[in-house]
């Protein structure tokens, strides 16, 4: 156990449905990361908070996507209007907040999405 | 954006020393070169960062060229539990870096007994 819970575990939907996934990252970290993760591939980068602030968006997080980490706490991962592309494994990390380096990411065990 | 290959898999045995190289040609001047560990259905699990020369800890070495184009994680004395897919990830935070951190295409290491 990393300290860094994800939820749900598991979710099954289907084709146009909302969901929202939930990280709570370790406390004392400041730094907190999406990623997205499909079969044999390994994680690609989706978003990026410092505190509350979203520094970062990848292109994959099309305008059906939308993230959150309001007062700097956890943070939510909605997806708007399911699609079956939209099957994958996501992954959220936490880190302190160190110059320079990014330091240890530090990873939940993930949200498993299947869109029927 | 930094280009990250890894070779898809290595096998080796118990109580051999695996070397898992990464290419990261594009490496920008602040980016560090971090390894993760996964297991299947899992999250990745820390296992080394360096950015350059030679970095050892508890469990594995990186060695980093003068050139920083690629690095090597070393694993010695290999056991049954390490199996799992090996990934480098290469980024930078702060100062007006990119903030995005790239993981690499993974290698899958099988030791058996």
């Amino acid at each position: 156990d990393t300290g860094v819970s994800q939820d749900p575990r598991h979710k099954i939907t289907k084709r146009g449905q909302n969901v929202t996934f939930r990280c709570d990252p370790i406390s004392e970290h400041n730094r907190l990361y999406w990623y997205r993760q499909t079969l044999g591939q390994g994680p690609e980068f989706l978003t990026y908070f410092q505190n509350e602030a979203q520094l970062e968006k990848s292109r994959l997080l099309s305008d059906r996507f939308s993230a959150e980490r309001p007062k700097g706490s956890f943070s939510t991962l909605e997806i708007q209007r399911t699609e079956q592309g939209d099957s994958a494994m996501y992954l959220c990390a936490s880190s302190r907040d160190t110059k320079g380096a990014y330091g240890e990411l530090f990873f939940g065990e993930g949200s498993r999405l299947t869109v029927l | 954006l930094a280009k990250i290959t890894q070779p898809i898999s290595m096998d080796s045995y118990e109580g051999q020393e695996v070397n898992i190289t990464c290419s990261h040609n594009n490496i920008a001047t602040n980016d560090y070169i971090t390894w993760y560990q996964q297991f299947p259905s899992q999250g990745p699990r820390f296992i080394i960062q360096g950015y350059k020369t030679k970095v050892t800890n508890e469990v594995a070495s990186l060695f980093i060229p003068a050139d920083r184009k690629s690095s090597t994680l070393s694993l010695p004395r290999v056991s049954l539990s390490d199996t799992a897919v090996y990934y480098c990830l290469v980024g930078a935070m702060g100062g007006g870096a990119t903030n995005k951190l790239i993981f690499g295409t993974g290698t899958l290491l099988a030791v058996q007994p």
